[in-house]
């Protein structure tokens, strides 16, 4: 089974560069959300969504950018990397409500030059 | 503000004997808490859970305890092996707000040693 899966896994860039990193899953979850892991601070929320076309900001969402056009998908978006944005990034899904563990992606490891 | 906290970075144990990790929160809205493990280049993948109705959980070798007046919750492994060792996070949410929202702790690295 696929689970959740999150490409690409390892991604050099340089400051001011943009890119996306891809989130999809495959057990019809409603919930989705985008953490990042930095020495030290745990996973700390970025963005979330409760279902198709609904998004909001958890802890960190300065400059990210996020869309939910289908149940399947969620990418997060950088418009202009930093080299604070130098990270660890999860994606997680659940079946719905806050009651309901989240499955995990296996992360996408990015570097901001 | 740090909601939830793991103020153990570290911890070793014998194979055998117990590991006891600890987590304490802050927001007395949350009300359901969850512990997830993570070896490296992995993602967490979940452990074990408990709502502030109850104050044990218990999956096997793992058990969980909360002392809601403490705002404490702890995670038992007996006995501990040499392949739970790996980085530990606790996380808290609020049902209330039914948003799926996860506040984790900064975690804490288990090393067993045989």
């Amino acid at each position: 089974n696929a689970g959740v899966t999150q490409t690409p896994k390892f991604q050099v860039l340089k400051t001011g560069q943009s890119m996306t990193l891809q989130c999809a899953q495959d057990m019809n979850h409603e919930y989705m959300s985008w953490y990042r892991q930095d020495p030290g601070m745990g996973l700390r929320l970025i963005h979330y969504s409760v279902g198709a076309g609904i998004t909001d900001q958890g802890e960190v969402p300065n400059g990210y950018n996020v869309s939910r056009s289908t149940t399947e998908d969620f990418p997060l978006r950088l418009l202009s990397a930093a080299p604070s944005q130098t990270s660890v990034y999860f994606c997680a899904s659940s079946v719905g409500g806050s009651n309901q563990p989240q499955h995990f992606g296996d992360g996408t490891r990015l570097s901001i030059l | 503000d740090q909601q939830v906290k793991q103020n153990s970075p570290s911890l070793s144990v014998q194979e055998g004997r117990i590991s006891i990790l600890n987590c304490d929160y802050t927001n007395s809205m949350f009300d359901y808490f969850l512990w997830y493990k993570k070896y490296p280049a992995e993602g967490p993948t979940f452990l074990i859970s408990i709502s502030s109705i109850k104050d044990k959980n218990e999956d096997g070798r793992f058990t969980v305890f909360l002392n809601k007046s403490a705002k404490h919750l702890s995670l038992h492994i007996v006995p501990s092996q040499p392949g739970d060792s790996a980085v530990y996070f606790c996380a808290a949410s609020a049902r209330s707000s039914n948003t799926g929202k996860l506040i984790f702790g900064q975690g804490t690295t288990l090393q067993v040693k045989p």
